[in-house]
């Protein structure tokens, strides 16, 4: 069964730092992955979707990458700022079934 | 922009009340998304749909019905709500496409049920 992780589950840093999420999964058979940012008590905002034919995409001060053959992905923010502060989810779509399997998340706190 | 809208940012029921929650899109997307959120557990997929009058199960429809008569409108219904239903209850869009992304949210509901 597949399943994705995200780790660590919280992490603060202060402001300014480039900082790096990660996101693992079990099955290297994925079709795309997408990260996902969610504010305290409201709804998900995408932020970037790398497609198994792709190695990384970018927005702004965002960079995600995708590995298939170890099963990770990580998500880059660099210059940090008190705003990015949130909640980080990961979700992949499996060529199986196409369904979206979801991480817990990494709540991340930037100091100012 | 897609905009996804929940009926309701809040709402409070009673043990055995049938409860409906409403979910509007904007951008005439094929597949729609119900979702419960619970801390330690994250986002579970209760119901979706691909086409009007379309439904499919997801990890945990138990409880739960939908209803889409319209392309823009997916319904969550809580048939006899009860206290393991309080949640917060998300409710997302897609273009069709194999693997039903990117999903756009709304700001989701959260639902109590006393």
């Amino acid at each position: 069964k597949q399943e994705v992780t995200q780790i660590p589950a919280a992490l603060s840093v202060p402001e300014g730092e480039n900082l790096v999420l990660n996101c693992s999964f079990t099955d290297s058979a994925i079709y795309n992955l997408q990260w996902f940012r969610q504010d305290p008590g409201k709804g998900l905002t995408s932020l970037l979707l790398i497609q198994s034919s792709q190695r990384e995409q970018t927005s702004g001060r965002l960079n995600a990458s995708l590995d298939k053959s170890s099963g990770r992905s990580t998500l880059y923010i660099a210059a940090s700022q008190p705003g990015d502060s949130a909640t980080y989810l990961c979700a992949g779509v499996m060529d199986s079934n196409y369904q979206l399997i979801w991480g817990a998340g990494t709540k991340l706190i930037i100091k100012p | 922009d897609v905009k996804v809208t929940q009926s309701s940012r809040y709402l409070v029921k009673r043990t055995g009340e049938k409860v409906f929650l409403e979910c509007v899109q904007d951008m005439d997307h094929e597949n729609m998304f119900w979702y419960r959120q619970d801390p330690g557990l994250g986002l579970r997929l209760i119901y979706f749909s691909y086409d009007v009058k379309m439904k499919e199960k997801g990890d945990i429809p138990e409880g739960y019905s939908v209803s889409r008569e319209k392309k823009e409108r997916f319904s969550l219904i809580l048939e006899s709500a009860s206290t393991n239903q309080t949640s917060m209850y998300l409710c997302a869009s897609s273009a069709p496409d194999r693997g039903y992304q990117p999903q756009h949210f709304g700001d989701g509901t959260r639902l109590s049920i006393l």
